[in-house]
């Protein structure tokens, strides 16, 4: 079993839809990272946290330390959120457990 | 801010070819990570640096790999000798300190003929 489980592997959205990725973890963690990586390869850190919830736009993470469990959600979802998002968790020493990835695709 | 800078961006090499891929992590950054990502096995942590000095190498697939911090603007990673099963996109990120948000470079995309 995966240190880090995503789900879906595969989600397809109509344009304007709400969109959540959950990610499971077994590891202890210090906090989770939610990335971003769009088809030309590059990677971006979307959100790091520990606790609670994180808002940047039309992006949300939350985190259930407690449940051990995380969610990104993206509302009024659009083309350009066509990418795919990796939940990373930050082991104690700073190493990062990937997830296999969730690749997104929204249709305008 | 320039960001995390990796090269080269692409490299195709003969197996048994020595290959050096190199990194300047983001200017104040203490800590360093090389990536290794691969369709069958996604991303995986091979090493990572903290002020300079490699904290985890566990990641480190075999004695052919090695990375090296001579000071806190420059990384590299050498495989020698390579073998085409190395071919992957190698990805450099830097953090301000251990345990903050991490920023990545482009990637060098190595392919081992």
């Amino acid at each position: 079993k995966n240190e880090v489980e995503q789900s879906p592997q595969n989600l397809t959205a109509q344009e304007g839809e709400f969109i959540t990725i959950n990610c499971s973890y077994s590891v202890g963690i210090s906090a989770l990272h939610w990335l971003q990586q769009h088809p030309g390869g590059g990677i971006v850190s979307l959100f790091m946290l520990s606790s609670g919830k994180k808002k940047h736009g039309r992006l949300i993470a939350t985190i259930n330390i407690q449940e051990k469990h995380s969610s990104l959600h993206i509302t009024a979802s659009h083309p350009r959120d066509s990418a795919v998002y990796i939940c990373a968790a930050v082991e104690y020493g700073n190493k990062l457990v990937f997830g296999a990835g969730t690749i997104l695709r929204v249709k305008s | 801010d320039a960001g995390v800078i990796q090269s080269p961006r692409h490299e195709v090499t003969e197996m048994g070819q020595e290959v050096t891929l190199r990194c300047k992590p983001i200017s104040g950054h203490n800590s360093l990570f090389w990536y290794r990502q691969t369709m069958m096995r996604g991303l995986e942590l091979l090493i990572y640096f903290n002020n300079n000095v490699p904290i985890d190498d566990s990641g480190m697939p075999e004695d052919r790999f090695s990375a090296k911090m001579p000071n806190a603007s420059f990384s590299t990673l050498k495989i020698q000798p390579s073998e085409p099963r190395d071919s992957a996109v190698y990805f450099c990120a830097s953090s301000e300190q251990a345990y903050q948000p991490q920023h990545f470079g482009d990637g060098t995309r190595l392919s081992i003929l």
